[in-house]
């Protein structure tokens, strides 16, 4: 039973191109939360969406950032135009139900903006 | 708006000995906190957590302090050992929202 995985593990964009990050959450879980950790930070919450449903993205920046969860596929978080600010690592987890007591953590995707 | 504070950013401590861990929140909402454990270019792994009725939980070496009043929470490792080296991450749920202290480093020292 595989965990949370995340792809790719290292991503480099240059400023003003656009960042795909995937997740597919553990086998039953239909859950997926996202969060950022910026250096020397805790993570911060950003999204919160179940199948085709985004609940909660009040974490989310306004411009430029987008998460989805399609019926078939992983959930993607897509940052457009991306500068250097942008630069962090990005964890999914996912649940199998929305009361998070035990979220499980992906391995994360540590996007880089040059 | 930092809810949930780790003070110590690191700590160093002797195998075998006890680490404790800090943590401090500020939001009387939440009501379950958590405990992850994270190695370097790894996701965070859950360690241990504690309901908001409860002041203490405990599972083997690892035992987590409650005190609701002063909304304090501290993590205890007993004895510790050179694997329990990596960064801890406190954490509080209020309904599905985790938030996150920015963590303590612990060395274990041999």
């Amino acid at each position: 039973n595989a965990g949370v995985m995340q792809n790719p593990r290292h991503l480099v964009r240059r400023r003003g191109q656009e960042a795909r990050l995937r997740c597919s959450p553990m086998k039953g879980h239909s859950h997926v939360y996202w969060y950022r950790q910026l250096p020397e930070e805790g993570l911060k919450f950003m999204v919160y969406l179940q199948k085709e449903n985004i609940i909660d993205e009040s974490g989310m920046p306004k411009e430029r950032f987008s998460a989805e969860f399609p019926k078939e596929g992983p959930s993607i978080l897509r940052i457009q135009q991306v500068v250097r600010g942008d630069s962090a690592a990005y964890f999914c987890a996912s649940s199998p139900q929305g009361v998070n007591t035990e979220a499980f953590f992906g391995q994360g995707t540590r996007l880089t903006v040059v | 708006d930092q809810q949930v504070k780790q003070n110590s950013p690191s700590l160093s401590v002797q195998e075998g000995r006890i680490s404790i861990l800090n943590c401090d929140y500020t939001n009387s909402m939440f009501d379950y906190f958590l405990w992850y454990k994270k190695y370097p270019a790894e996701g965070p792994t859950f360690l241990i957590s504690i309901s908001s009725i409860k002041d203490k939980n405990e599972d083997g070496r690892f035992t987590v302090f409650l005190n609701k009043s002063a909304k304090h929470l501290s993590l205890h490792i007993v004895p510790s050992q050179p694997g329990d080296s990596a960064v801890y991450f406190c954490a509080a749920l209020n309904d599905y929202k985790l938030s996150f202290g920015a963590g303590t480093t612990v060395t274990v020292r041999a």
